[in-house]
């Protein structure tokens, strides 16, 4: 069983729904991500999180608004939407063995995502 | 500039066959991570394999192997009597700096076995 878990797995929504992507890591880790995978392109980084700091906006627009309430947990609420933005949703969670903000950074593991269809 | 490249986007190998994978960085640093993940059908990437810049030993783990060289600044991945379970994207993937969360992710290869 995977150490990290997203929900939905599969989600379809019209450009003024809202909606949010949950992630929960089962690692024990402090940092934790969000990534978009569109077809042909590298994986992006969205956001990080870092022990529940957000010290990552990789130029998200703002109809993408995260959240970390803990540092187990991440969100990622969505509304008005575009269909530029369908895509697969990946988090992933890290330790970082250093103080916030800074030290060595350990291994990424991903959840499974959440593909998203923006009609 | 930071960059890494996987020029094969799609190999198609038949079962027990064995399959290299290539993988190309670039960066300024002399001290950096390497990474090789999995991507099946079902989404999720599978963590393979970390390599940092200063061991250049080359890593066999049951069927698969990678080969890092660091005068081509390849990290070349191996896979031995491929199965039809490999099949999937396999990411190669960059992070400078001692452990830094920013990765650079190669476009991917895909995989496919035949049986």
């Amino acid at each position: 069983e995977t150490g990290v878990t997203q929900t939905p797995r599969h989600l379809v929504m019209g450009m003024t729904n809202k909606k949010s992507l949950k992630c929960e890591q089962h690692l024990g880790h402090n940092a934790m991500y969000w990534y978009k995978q569109s077809a042909k392109k590298p994986l992006e980084l969205m956001f990080v999180y870092n022990f529940k700091e957000q010290t990552e906006n990789n130029s998200v627009p703002s109809r993408f608004s995260p959240e970390c309430p803990n540092s187990s947990h991440l969100f990622l609420h969505l509304h008005t939407l575009q269909p530029e933005d369908s895509a697969l949703y990946l988090c992933a969670s890290s330790q970082d063995r250093g103080t916030s903000g800074g030290g060595t950074w350990e291994t990424q593991y991903f959840g499974p995502g959440t593909r998203l269809l923006v009609l | 500039a930071q960059k890494v490249t996987q020029a094969q986007t799609e190999i198609s190998v038949v079962e027990k066959e064995d399959v290299t994978l290539d993988c190309v960085y670039e960066t300024r640093d002399t001290t950096y991570y390497l990474f090789w993940y999995k991507q099946p059908p079902s989404g999720e990437l599978v963590f393979l394999i970390r390599r940092n810049s200063f061991d250049e030993q080359n890593e066999i783990s049951g069927r698969y192997s990678w080969n890092f060289q660091k005068s081509t600044s390849s990290f070349n991945f191996t896979i031995t009597a491929s199965q039809v379970v490999d099949s999937a994207v396999y990411f190669c993937a960059l992070s400078e700096a001692p452990g830094t969360y920013k990765y650079i992710f190669g476009t991917g290869t895909r995989l496919k076995v035949l049986a």
